[in-house]
């Protein structure tokens, strides 16, 4: 079974552009969750979607959106990028949103 | 709200050393407790699980004991190799807690040879 995949593994903006990631789950796996990791503030949960559905979100600003396809492909959304907003991007998916996840690698995002 | 706290790192270790990470949490159900390994340049990864009381999970070596009188998960291994420098993530999953996966901030190893 192919593993997790996220697009672009590599991303460098401007601050004030906006991007889009992508997140490819494991075939079967209907719930997707995002991540934010940076050294100061370890790994923040960014929202949680199951068939299309938005179920949980974490404290961050508006700025950050997703969504979810009917296919279980998901991407999220970063508008006004700020430098804060540099961090490598998680993507993780379960058949059981309570039991073990599988991360994809990551898209590591460099705000300049 | 539910959290998880684990020790501090970095730990340094030499290979064959005894491994021992302390992880707590505070949940307000009945939670799975997991811990996760990342390797660099990777994302993480299930090391091992438990999902009731006095459960032991195990895997590579590797062992966690779900303590729930003391909220406590404790990573061990006896012997560490080189191999395993890494950063281990405790974590926990509670229904009462929503649709989401509370994560400890980390702890990096590094094993010498």
């Amino acid at each position: 079974k192919a593993g997790v995949t996220q697009t672009p593994r590599y991303l460098i903006k401007t601050r004030g552009q906006q991007v889009t990631l992508s997140c490819s789950p494991i075939s079967g796996h209907r719930s997707v969750s995002w991540y934010q990791q940076t050294p100061g503030q370890g790994l923040q949960f960014l929202f949680e979607y199951f068939s299309e559905t938005q179920r949980n979100k974490g404290n961050f600003p508006g700025r950050f959106s997703g969504r979810q396809f009917s296919n279980s492909r998901s991407e999220m959304n970063v508008s006004t990028l700020e430098l804060g907003d540099s961090a490598l991007y998680l993507c993780a998916s379960s058949s059981d949103p309570f039991g073990e996840q599988y991360f994809g690698p990551g898209t590591r995002l460099t705000v300049t | 709200g539910n959290s998880v706290t684990q020790m501090e790192g970095p730990v340094t270790l030499s290979e064959e050393a005894f491994l021992t990470i302390n992880c707590t949490y505070t949940a307000t159900g009945y939670p799975s407790l997991f811990w996760y390994v990342q390797y660099p340049g990777e994302g993480l990864q299930l090391l091992l699980k438990a999902t009731k009381a006095d459960d032991k999970g195990s895997n590579k070596g590797f062992e966690a004991t779900y303590r729930k009188e003391t909220t406590s998960f404790h990573l061990e291994k006896g012997s560490v190799q080189v191999s395993d420098s890494a950063v281990y993530f405790c974590a926990l999953s509670d229904r009462d807690g929503g649709f989401k996966t509370i994560f400890g901030a980390g702890t990096r190893l590094f094993v010498k040879a």
